[in-house]
């Protein structure tokens, strides 16, 4: 059984605050997403890494992928309200098919 | 362009009862998946679907079963309902080119 980790599963930080949240998996992907969600509303992806040590930067947001391509992180500078919400992390591993694994996400509060 | 659109959003069935919900996916989009949000399961993969083909399924009784028209929209229908059936449901789309996927706004289901 394929699993992806995340941690923290819950976060609640002041603005201007900075956090870093973790995906891991014995597995290794042949690529891995990020996405966000707010209540109510379906999971919107914000990056794909496909490269082992890949970093991909979206404004505040910086994405690695790590070297073994089993392990991933997101970081978020200076974070705002307007980040709140939900990070899931989504490995795809190439199993005669692609397959996508979803890790059980870090809700992320931040207070103004 | 439009983005997915499930309908329902919101839906309420009674024990025993089936149910079906729609996906019209992202136009040149032909894979669709399915997958069961919960608070305690997370994201659950249901089907996936390409060219009216179920590509993959993921460990769910055979109660939840699915299709694809040749336009790429799909159905998923859940007979027998049960009381942990209630979930919100999400559809996904994606082009063969890419590994992330787009997701529609979901289908609330909730079962008494």
């Amino acid at each position: 059984t394929q699993l992806l980790e995340q941690s923290p599963q819950f976060l609640s930080i002041q603005e201007g605050e900075n956090l870093t949240v973790y995906c891991n998996s014995s597995s290794v992907f042949s690529s891995l997403q990020w996405y966000r969600q707010e209540p109510g509303e379906g999971p919107v992806l914000l990056v794909t890494v496909v490269t082992g040590g890949e970093v991909k930067k979206l404004k505040r947001l910086t994405f690695q992928f790590g070297d073994a391509r089993k392990d991933s992180s997101l970081h978020i500078t200076a974070a705002q309200p307007g980040d709140t919400g939900l990070y899931l992390c989504a490995g795809v591993i190439n199993t005669g098919g692609f397959k996508t694994i979803f890790g059980a996400g870090t809700r992320l509060f931040v207070k103004a | 362009k439009a983005g997915v659109t499930q309908t329902p959003r919101y839906l309420i069935k009674t024990r025993g009862q089936q149910v079906t919900l729609s996906c019209s996916p992202i136009s040149g989009h032909r894979s669709v998946s399915w997958y069961q949000q919960t608070p305690g399961q997370g994201l659950q993969f249901l089907f996936e679907y390409f060219s009216e083909t179920q590509r993959n399924k993921g460990n769910f009784p055979g109660r939840f079963s699915g299709r694809q028209f040749s336009n790429s929209r799909s159905e998923m229908n859940v007979s027998t309902l049960e009381l942990g059936d209630s979930a919100l449901y999400l559809c996904a789309s994606r082009a063969l080119t890419d590994y992330g996927y787009t997701f529609g706004s979901g289908t609330r289901l909730t079962v008494v």
